[in-house]
């Protein structure tokens, strides 16, 4: 298995500019979820999904757009970048979306910076 | 809302030295506790976890201990490794379907 995949691991954009983040994970799991990690303030929460079809909003979802067509894939869009968004971003996975005490798997993260 | 604060970094040890990482957090409910480490260019990876209060998490030698009544959760090694080197963060989960609330993370040097 190859777990939870993202790419492309290095991104530099314009202001302005658009972009997709792809996530994937082979794992069969229904949840899904986006953090960005910003010096000083840990990680924090974008979107999530309980399963293909169904996505809601995290802690800080302004600028980003998700879908979930497929129980393998969530991209998170940038539809208009802003130098704000400049941060590392962490897709993860779990194997269920009803128990809270399930492990979390990260990617390897993307790191954008927006200029 | 819930919150979960962690002690500033970064924590510089020598070899076999022990470790304490302090994790105090806030939270409406009973939350489940975790800690999560990143090694360098890495994703996170889960360590250790609680899930209700005076639950032990261990895991490579590592241990945490729920404490309601001091509302922390800190992490601990007897006898650290340079291998050890990473980011730790302390995190907590308190809303159903996984909601990870993280503390800001502890950087771990580790010298021989």
């Amino acid at each position: 298995n190859a777990g939870v995949t993202q790419t492309p691991k290095f991104q530099v954009l314009k202001t302005g500019q658009s972009m997709t983040l792809q996530c994937a994970q082979d794992m069969n799991h229904e949840y899904m979820s986006w953090y960005r990690q910003d010096p000083g303030m840990g990680l924090r929460l974008i979107h999530y999904s309980v399963g293909a079809g169904i996505t809601d909003q995290g802690e800080v979802p302004n600028g980003y757009n998700v879908s979930r067509s497929t129980t393998e894939d969530f991209p998170l869009r940038l539809l208009s970048a802003a130098p704000s968004q400049t941060s590392v971003y962490f897709c993860a996975s779990s194997p269920q979306r009803a128990e809270i005490t399930d492990t979390q798997y990260f990617g390897p993260g993307t790191r954008l910076t927006v200029l | 809302g819930d919150s979960v604060t962690q002690m500033e970094g970064p924590v510089t040890l020598s070899e076999e030295a022990f470790l304490t990482i302090n994790c105090t957090y806030t939270a409406t409910g009973y939350p489940s506790l975790f800690w999560y480490v990143q090694y360098p260019g890495e994703g996170l990876q889960l360590l250790l976890k609680a899930t209700k209060a005076d639950d032990k998490g261990s895991n490579k030698g590592f241990e945490a201990t729920y404490r309601k009544e001091t509302t922390s959760f800190h992490l601990e090694k007897g006898s650290v490794q340079v291998s050890d080197s990473a980011v730790y963060f302390c995190a907590l989960s308190d809303q159903g379907f996984q909601k990870l609330v993280f503390g800001t993370g502890t950087r771990l040097l580790v010298s021989p």
